[in-house]
């Protein structure tokens, strides 16, 4: 069973400046299958990023997703204050996995 | 545009059973798998299983196989979740979503179960 780690567990920044967040898996991953999700308090998760690197309908470009094999990592350019959010990396391999999540907070 | 819109909040009692649903909207519901998803309040995501409307083909998460059973209502455009014996444990919300390949996309609003003697 693949297990995703993220770090870190919880980011502290400000608006304007940049966040990187990492998903760690514990074996190679197809990178068609990973995806990044956002999930403000009270809603549901939201699709931001699949297949590693490619943004979901109506994401901006100020996210962005890479890496390959065991690393991952979602981008977040210059944060607004609508970005400060939990954030999820998920894999699919004949069962979906989702990390723990990173909280990025103000 | 699709849409999944969740059945409303409850509060139920231990070894209660429950069914909670999933109704979808601006797609063609039968051609999508439909997922399921646990949040724990505070905690992270856990995939629980699928189901294909079409044919009713369901595959579960080891972890909620015999736990919880998935079916689907085709006329109605509506799945479900559900319970036969409520725990403590099984607090939580939970998601429906529409899978597109391998990702989940959109979500429902969410189900909050609440099991309290």
């Amino acid at each position: 069973e693949i297990v995703l780690t993220q770090s870190p567990g919880t980011l502290s920044l400000s608006p304007g400046e940049r966040a990187t967040l990492s998903c760690r898996a514990s074996q190679t991953l197809t990178s068609a299958y990973l995806a990044w999700y956002q999930q403000k308090p009270g809603q549901a998760p939201r699709l931001l990023i699949i297949g590693a690197s490619s943004r979901a309908r109506g994401i901006p470009d100020r996210f962005s997703g890479g890496g390959s094999g065991t690393d991952f990592t979602l981008t977040i350019s210059r944060l607004e204050p609508e970005d400060f959010a939990v954030y999820y990396c998920q894999h699919y391999d004949s069962s979906w996995t989702f990390g723990q999540g990173t909280k990025v907070e103000i | 545009e699709a849409q999944l819109v969740q059945s409303g909040a409850e509060v139920k009692k231990p070894g209660e059973s429950l069914k909670i649903s999933c109704t979808g909207s601006g797609y063609i519901f039968d051609n999508f798998w439909i997922a399921w998803v646990r949040q724990i309040p505070g905690k992270g995501l856990e995939w629980m299983g699928n189901i294909y409307p079409g044919d009713s083909d369901t595959i579960y998460s080891p972890s909620f196989q015999g736990q919880v059973t998935i079916s689907v209502d085709r006329s109605a455009s509506t799945a479900f979740l559900q319970w036969s014996g409520l725990k403590a444990s099984d607090t939580a919300i939970y998601y429906c979503a529409k899978r597109d390949g391998t990702v989940f996309d959109p979500w429902g609003q969410g189900t909050l179960v609440t099991v309290s003697s």
